[in-house]
């Protein structure tokens, strides 16, 4: 099945520690986004990438890397510095871009700060 | 930056009711989206209506779209408990990024 697979789907991080979610997808879609939604709240844009080994900054990039090694994974790493980050983290894919397109998302991942 | 803000906030109606959703948005788009989401799962498309468009329907869903006023309402009709869930709206910004409003959360009692 097509799609897009995020891993883990909960995941504790410790106070100062680095953690890294998975995000894979096998829509040959060039665009993947990762999205940061509080609890009752919209979705906000941490980064972007629209093509292999290059990404943007989102609205809220402070405290997130990315990588994009490969057109088919997008994995996102909350640093230490991110100071809040229980979330519930959504990535996504589109073919090229936005312009006509529609967007198709992971099934989330729950970060929670212990 | 957020685009679209979605109203109301929440919206409760009974089952068979209809439900309407409102959505504005501050800047030209390209096409205007909308998208559902069940509680703690990711969102899920539901339909996409270009800027030189008016109204399209789909299923028990009806969306418009008014440029000169930068506002879109989505209509679900005959609504069943299966329809509750958060309803986003989305902005294309001629090319990159996809810009969310916070989203109408929608309870439809049995």
């Amino acid at each position: 099945d097509g799609g897009i697979t995020q891993s883990p789907k909960y995941l504790f991080r410790k106070e100062g520690q680095n953690v890294t979610l998975s995000c894979e997808q096998n829509l040959n879609h060039d665009a993947m986004y990762w999205y940061r939604q509080d609890p009752g709240q919209g979705l906000r844009l941490i980064y972007y990438s629209q093509i292999v080994n290059d990404f943007q900054k989102g609205d809220i990039a402070e405290g997130y890397s990315v990588s994009r090694e490969k057109k088919e994974s997008f994995p996102l790493t909350v640093t230490s510095a991110q100071k809040n980050p229980t979330a519930f983290y959504l990535c996504a894919s589109s073919p090229r871009g936005s312009s006509g397109n529609t967007i198709y998302f992971g099934e989330g991942s729950w970060l929670t700060v212990v | 930056s957020q685009q679209g803000e979605e109203d109301p906030q929440a919206l409760s109606i009974q089952e068979g009711e209809n439900a309407t959703m409102n959505c504005s948005y501050k800047t030209s788009i390209n096409n205007l989206q909308w998208y559902r989401q069940n509680s703690g799962r990711g969102l899920v498309h539901l339909i996409l209506i270009r800027s030189n468009e008016r109204e399209k329907h789909s299923g028990r869903l009806r969306v418009t779209l008014d440029t000169s006023k930068k506002s879109s309402s989505l209509l679900i009709t005959a609504s069943r408990a299966a329809d509750t869930a958060s309803y986003f709206c989305a902005t294309d910004d001629y090319g990159q990024n996809f810009v969310f409003g916070p989203g109408t959360r929608l309870s439809v009692l049995p």
